[in-house]
């Protein structure tokens, strides 16, 4: 067990409406994900951070923005939620000088 | 750029089978790769992973993996498969730091399912 929340863990919302994802995590590691799971597309990265107010585009960023004021909170923003967007999200984290990461249990986003 | 490609999205077998998972990635510089697994509703567990060393990484649960770099690939076995083993499983790569500049970006392989049959 990494010490990684996810919230919420299930929501539906309006296309046109703001939505918010956090991730959580309890053990300072420095460096912070946001995927998306997809059919047929495995997993790919939004947005990372590689420690506080230090983060960058990953390959899927569009329509995505993210914030990290504190080590140990990662968020993730859909200014305008569009239908594009349901998936389901998954935060992960990786400490320096190691090479695997690991994973929150994952949000899902419905858009109507 | 890295990318990984799993080669077929389902894989089914007999209980007690061997369990062979397909993974090519493709590098510019040396890689590091992984196997993840992931039970419905849950997230990525991770199973296994290669970084230097020795080309034959044992993992969790049985499985194993083994490194070719002339055949760029990273395939994920197991002997007898059971049940429990039914899952989604994805290969990642992501790139030797050249600088620290790759922040341990993970490229996924788009999943293969396995069913296991009684």
């Amino acid at each position: 067990d990494a010490g990684i929340t996810q919230s919420p863990r299930h929501k539906v919302t309006e296309t046109g409406t703001p939505v918010t994802l956090r991730c959580h995590q309890t053990e300072n590691h420095r460096y912070m994900y946001w995927y998306r799971q997809d059919p047929g597309h495995g997993l790919r990265l939004i947005h990372y951070s590689y420690g506080v107010k230090d983060t960058d585009k990953g390959e899927v960023s569009d329509g995505y923005s993210v914030s990290r004021s504190k080590t140990e909170d990662f968020l993730l923003t859909l200014e305008s939620a569009t239908s594009s967007q349901t998936s389901v999200y998954f935060c992960a984290i990786k400490s320096a000088g190691h090479y695997e990461q690991y994973f929150g249990p994952g949000t899902r986003l419905t858009v109507t | 750029a890295q990318s990984v490609t799993q080669l077929g999205s389902h894989v089914s077998v007999s209980e007690g089978a061997l369990v062979l998972l397909r993974c090519n990635y493709s590098s510019s510089v040396p890689p590091y790769l992984f196997w993840y697994v992931q039970y419905p509703n849950q997230g990525l567990q991770l199973l296994l992973k290669y970084t230097t060393g020795a080309t034959l990484v044992k993992g969790i649960n049985g499985f194993e993996a083994e490194f070719k770099k002339s055949e760029t690939s990273f395939h994920l076995t197991k002997p007898s498969a059971h049940m429990s083993d039914a899952a989604e499983y994805f290969c990642a790569v992501s790139l030797a730091n050249a600088g620290g500049t790759s922040y341990g970006k993970l490229t996924f392989g788009q999943g293969t399912i396995l069913t296991v049959h009684p």
